[in-house]
């Protein structure tokens, strides 16, 4: 098993621009989720899905989409990025008690 | 879901018990107490959970106190490559959408 993937590792943005943080588990695992985390901080919730076509928001939602048409599949959409949305980005997908997380995108928007 | 309290930061030698604390008096009956770590720059790590037992597996053991108010994550024999930021989280497990809520953690420093 892959685990769960991120694709890219690392993007710079330029204000406004769109773009998407792709994330895939192959562990069949029903509920997903993405975070951020800015310097120094623990992880926040942006959003998070408990099924295939079931979405629903987190902690700092605002500025992002999320779909679910697959269960291995979970990607997070920047419609018009800002340089707020900097950080480092979080997939994870979750089996009964553990979460498994991956291994993170870097995004840098200028 | 209860808020967790640790201490910033903490170290230990290596080769020593590592105790990590974590205060989360507003736990509630049906919450766990789930620790994860995250080694520096990478994705967190399930390390260990429990709701009112003492657990122990490979990685650590997991002491809660009997009024459930509080819990110490235990890492027996400390090595450099445990050197990471651990976070302590409470959430139900039951009927839950599985969010985990982290807090600051606790950045727990292994010295030669």
């Amino acid at each position: 098993n892959a685990g769960v993937t991120q694709t890219p590792k690392f993007q710079v943005l330029k204000t406004g621009q769109s773009m998407t943080l792709q994330c895939a588990q192959d562990m069949n695992h029903e509920y997903m989720s993405w975070y951020r985390q800015d310097p120094g901080m623990g992880l926040r919730l942006i959003h998070y899905s408990v099924g295939a076509g079931i979405t629903d928001q987190g902690e700092v939602p605002n500025g992002y989409n999320v779909s679910r048409s697959t269960t291995e599949d979970f990607p997070l959409r920047l419609l018009s990025a800002a340089p707020s949305q900097t950080s480092v980005y979080f997939c994870a997908s979750r089996a009964y008690n553990e979460q498994f997380f991956g291994p993170g995108t870097r995004l840098t928007v200028l | 879901d209860a808020k967790t309290t640790q201490p910033p930061s903490m170290d230990c030698a290596e080769g020593r018990a590592a105790n990590l604390p974590c205060n989360h008096s507003t736990i509630s009956g049906n919450e766990y107490v789930y620790w994860y770590r995250q080694i520096h720059s990478q994705g967190p790590q399930y390390i260990i959970h429990g709701l009112k037992n003492n657990e122990t597996n490979e990685m650590a053991s997991l002491i809660i106190t009997e009024d459930r108010k509080s819990s110490t994550l235990i890492l027996p024999h400390a090595t450099l490559r445990d050197t990471a930021v651990y976070y302590c989280i409470v959430r139900a497990s039951i009927g839950n959408t599985g969010k985990l809520i982290f807090g600051q953690g606790t950045t727990l420093q292994v010295k030669p």
